[in-house]
């Protein structure tokens, strides 16, 4: 089975913070994404990589950035938090880009 | 106008009645269908997959696709109450342009 790990499950931070949000795969997947989820606007793409190094902007890149120095990791950063941040964060995987994507658990950000 | 459109619900059957799931796209080239299934708190969990025109069978689970109406569907045979989650369809239109609907949110009465 595909595990897609997240580094926290519920996270607080104050307006100005630097903020890292982790995620791991372990199942050798080339593709990794960050999302997040807000009621009523569903799920929007913030980044993803379809490699080491590699990282392409989805819709709502403004705000994060990305970072993914081994394949199986891959880490959102919020660089000076806001509270128009608070949300769900959703990190997935996928083998390539045709396939199926697995998500993380998630991680509940509240900024205050 | 939204790439993947769904009903928000709440949609409510009664256990053991076929649960019927709807899902409009607007891009013709789009290439593969998904349906995830999202309990409340949970992250989305991947139900069923679909690239072809027709029906495709899993279980009580069907999926639906006519790419001529750029419809697909989910019907949830039997429904128990432990099928009552949001379910989100989600379209490919390209590589790595995977669309996700606002999802549907099921509820089985007992």
């Amino acid at each position: 089975d595909v595990k897609v790990t997240q580094s926290s499950r519920y996270l607080v931070k104050r307006t100005g913070e630097k903020v890292f949000l982790e995620c791991v795969q372990d199942m050798d997947h080339e593709n990794m994404f960050w999302y997040r989820q807000d009621p009523g606007l569903g799920l929007r793409l913030i980044y993803f990589s379809y490699d080491v190094k590699m990282k392409e902007k989805g819709d709502i890149p403004e705000g994060y950035s990305v970072s993914r120095e081994k394949k199986e990791r891959f880490s959102l950063i919020l660089e000076s938090a806001s509270t128009n941040q608070t949300s769900m964060y959703l990190c997935a995987s996928s083998a390539n880009s045709y396939n199926e994507q697995f998500f993380g658990p998630g991680t509940r950000l509240t900024v205050l | 106008q939204k790439e993947v459109e769904q009903n928000s619900g709440p949609l409510s059957v009664p256990e053991g009645a076929i649960a019927s799931l709807n899902c409009t796209y607007s891009d013709r080239g789009s290439q593969s269908f998904f349906w995830y299934r999202q309990y409340s708190g949970k992250s989305p969990e991947l139900i069923m997959f679909i690239y072809s025109n027709g029906d495709k069978e899993d279980g009580r689970f069907t999926a639906q696709l006519n790419k001529a109406s750029q419809y697909v569907s989910l019907l949830i045979r039997d429904s128990q109450p432990s099928d009552s989650a949001t379910y989100l369809c989600a379209v490919r239109a390209g590589a790595n342009n995977l669309f996700f609907g606002t999802g549907t949110r099921l509820t089985v009465i007992p």
